[in-house]
């Protein structure tokens, strides 16, 4: 079974800082994806950035970068020089190698601060 | 370029009544999916399906139904509406069983059930 795990219901930052979003994961699949995405108060859902299970070097698209530590099964995401627009709630998931499911995390709530 | 197409936005429905969410997507993609998301809560899988004629439960199916009669829409009933069903209704999508393959969403539905 894959199971997402978020443990940071909420999070604050200081505008201009960088902040980490935690997200474990468990899964007995040895192929698999990695998502981060992003939902403001708008309500919509948005793609941030991807990790293969294979790939060696950690993702990073513009101010996000994906924290990746396989041995411990870890995904974090890093957003850097945090901006008010960042304010949202951000979704961690999973999809295994061939797998007809994405799998969400509880989801971290953050906030930054000006 | 409109991607994955909810509708209604919003609704609001009374206890007992029944009613379709709408959902289309114009990206020719094979896998679809049906969330519902509880306020301050993760994503739940409700239904999905891998192509055209081929649908199967996720999470919480109690209380809805699907059909996908094309590639392009994936409608989602309600029938007999509880309570318990107020919630925002996010229709997805993805291309491929890759596990690099994200998923798309599309704007939401927020459902009240009174």
């Amino acid at each position: 079974a894959q199971k997402i795990t978020q443990t940071q219901p909420g999070m604050f930052v200081q505008e201009k800082e960088a902040v980490t979003l935690d997200c474990t994961y468990d899964t007995s699949d040895q192929s698999y994806g990695l998502f981060w995405y992003k939902q403001p108060s708008s309500g919509e859902m948005i793609f941030l950035i991807y990790q293969g299970s294979y790939d060696e070097q950690n993702a990073t698209e513009g101010r996000y970068s994906l924290n990746f530590q396989k041995a411990r099964k870890s995904a974090n995401l890093v957003i850097s020089a945090s901006q008010l627009g960042d304010s949202a709630m951000y979704f961690c998931a999973m999809r295994a190698f061939a797998g007809n499911q994405f799998y969400f995390g509880t989801g971290t709530s953050l906030t930054v601060i000006p | 370029n409109a991607g994955v197409t909810q509708t209604p936005k919003f609704r609001i429905l009374k206890i007992g009544q029944s009613m379709t969410l709408q959902c289309a997507q114009d990206m020719n993609h094979n896998y679809m999916y049906w969330y519902r998301q509880d306020p301050g809560m993760g994503l739940k899988l409700i239904y999905y399906s891998v192509g055209a004629g081929i649908t199967d439960k996720g999470e919480v199916p109690n209380g809805y139904n699907v059909s996908r009669s094309t590639t392009e829409d994936f409608p989602l009933r309600l029938e007999l509406a509880a309570p318990s069903q107020t919630s925002v209704y996010f229709c997805a999508s993805s291309s491929g069983r890759d596990s690099g393959n994200t998923i798309y969403f599309g704007e939401g539905s927020w459902l009240t059930v009174v």
